[in-house]
């Protein structure tokens, strides 16, 4: 079975500090995606991955950052939180053409 | 940039019942998914559709896929109650997956 993992659960940080959220899948998947999941507006990507040390914009990079040294991490950064980064985290892998696996999600609250 | 919406957005279906949920995507993608999420968990993977005309059936739910009406379905069949969950329909191109909004199904006994 696909295990994908993520650092936290639950996360809660001030406005302004550095968060770092981590992802780790035990599959050799070579793609890695980061969303967030926010009501009403389903999921929408933030990076993704399709190989170590590449990374691309998906549509919502602003205000984020990626890290991917090694296959089986994919590192999310805030580089200064926000309020309205508030949301549900999720990190997916996969093998084109075939399905994602999630994390668990972190649901994070920026105050 | 590649569009997916998603019908309805919310369904309350009494057990027992037949219903569909519509996928439309805007552009060319020769590859649809569906996912299922219950409230407070992740996104689990329940068919992928790799082709036109492909059909895939698990238990009372089925999918199917027309790219050249850029439609996708899930039919439900025969509601039970543990259906209940939010059903997300996704389309990929350009190395990308474009989420629908989701559709949340509530199965009333």
């Amino acid at each position: 079975d696909v295990k994908v993992t993520q650092s936290s659960r639950y996360l809660v940080k001030r406005t302004g500090e550095k968060v770092f959220l981590e992802c780790v899948q035990d599959m050799d998947h070579e793609n890695m995606f980061w969303y967030r999941q926010d009501p009403g507006l389903g999921l929408r990507l933030i990076y993704f991955s399709y190989d170590v040390k590449m990374k691309e914009k998906g549509d919502i990079p602003e205000g984020y950052s990626v890290s991917r040294e090694k296959k089986e991490r994919f590192s999310l950064i805030l580089e200064s939180a926000s309020t309205n980064q508030t949301s549900m985290y999720l990190c997916a892998s996969s093998t084109l053409p075939y399905e994602q696996y999630f994390g668990p999600g972190t649901r994070l609250t920026v105050t | 940039e590649l569009k997916v919406e998603q019908n309805p957005l919310f369904l309350s279906m009494q057990e027992g019942k037949n219903y569909t949920i519509y996928c439309n995507y805007s552009t060319t993608s020769d590859r649809l998914y569906w996912y299922r999420q219950d409230p407070g968990k992740s996104l689990e993977s329940l068919f992928v559709l790799l082709s036109n005309g492909a059909v895939k059936q698990e238990g009372r739910l089925m999918a199917s896929l027309d790219t050249k009406a850029r439609l996708s379905t899930l039919h439900i069949t025969a509601a039970v109650h543990d259906l209940s969950a939010t059903y997300f329909c996704a389309a990929f191109t350009g190395n990308q997956f474009y989420f629908g909004t989701g559709t949340s199904l509530t199965v009333i006994p």
